[in-house]
């Protein structure tokens, strides 16, 4: 029972262009959305959190959008940057529980 | 310490054998987490501890699988006769509380069973 999907195992953008990466969740029980970032032999680090009662939360060159009623949100990074290559991970929870994990999307920044 | 320290950071053990991960969280952070993520596959939850009590175990695979944690410090996962399919990389984080604050996560053990 996948609750959290990353339907794109991977995504190539062009350094200096938008980088917009999805997410799908099925459990309308989710009040906070976060974002996580991962380095090959490195744990994820938290990168940008959203709650369900905004639809839009910014830091700096990151952006998440949720959309409740189609329960979706994104992360948009722009411009990209060869360090954003990393696998991006998008997470979820209710009720201050444990966060469910989607599987992740690959993102490489290309010169 | 710093961060969330994680050992040992890679792991070869026979199949049939028992392992044990440890966990060492950022201090003053009550609430801990074990994930792992198989070669491929995202992060799966196994068990979070709040305190030194484990409100949900949900994740644990098997009977094979237990963990503890002593006080809000040092965890330990612990898997008995070890199977291929446990081959992983078992991730801890640690949080000030259950909450939004986000996880701080370890860099994880590498496990491979052969």
């Amino acid at each position: 029972d996948q609750q959290v999907k990353q339907n794109s195992p991977s995504l190539s953008v062009q350094e200096g262009r938008i980088s917009i990466l999805n997410c799908d969740y099925t459990n309308s029980m989710f009040d906070y959305f976060l974002w996580y970032k991962k380095y090959p032999a490195e744990g994820p680090t938290f990168l940008i959190s959203i709650s369900s009662i905004k639809d839009k939360n910014e830091d700096g060159r990151f952006t998440v959008f949720l959309n409740k009623s189609a329960k979706h949100l994104s992360l948009h990074i722009v411009p990209s940057q060869p360090g954003d290559s990393a696998v991006y991970f998008c997470a979820a929870m209710w009720g201050a529980q444990k966060l469910v994990f989607g599987q992740g999307t690959r993102l490489t920044i290309n010169p | 310490g710093a961060g969330v320290s994680q050992s040992p950071s890679n792991k070869v053990t026979e199949k049939g054998k028992d392992v044990e991960l440890r966990c060492d969280p950022i201090s003053g952070h009550t609430a801990l987490y074990w994930y792992r993520q198989r070669l491929g596959q995202g992060l799966e939850f196994l068990i979070y501890f709040q305190g030194n009590s484990a409100p949900d175990k949900s994740g644990l695979p098997s009977d094979r699988f237990s963990a503890e944690r002593t006080g809000e410090s040092v965890s330990t996962l612990t898997i008995q006769r070890t199977q291929q399919e446990d081959s992983a990389v078992y991730l801890c984080a640690s949080s000030l509380d259950t909450g939004v604050y986000g996880y701080t996560f370890g860099s994880g053990t590498r496990l491979t069973v052969v």
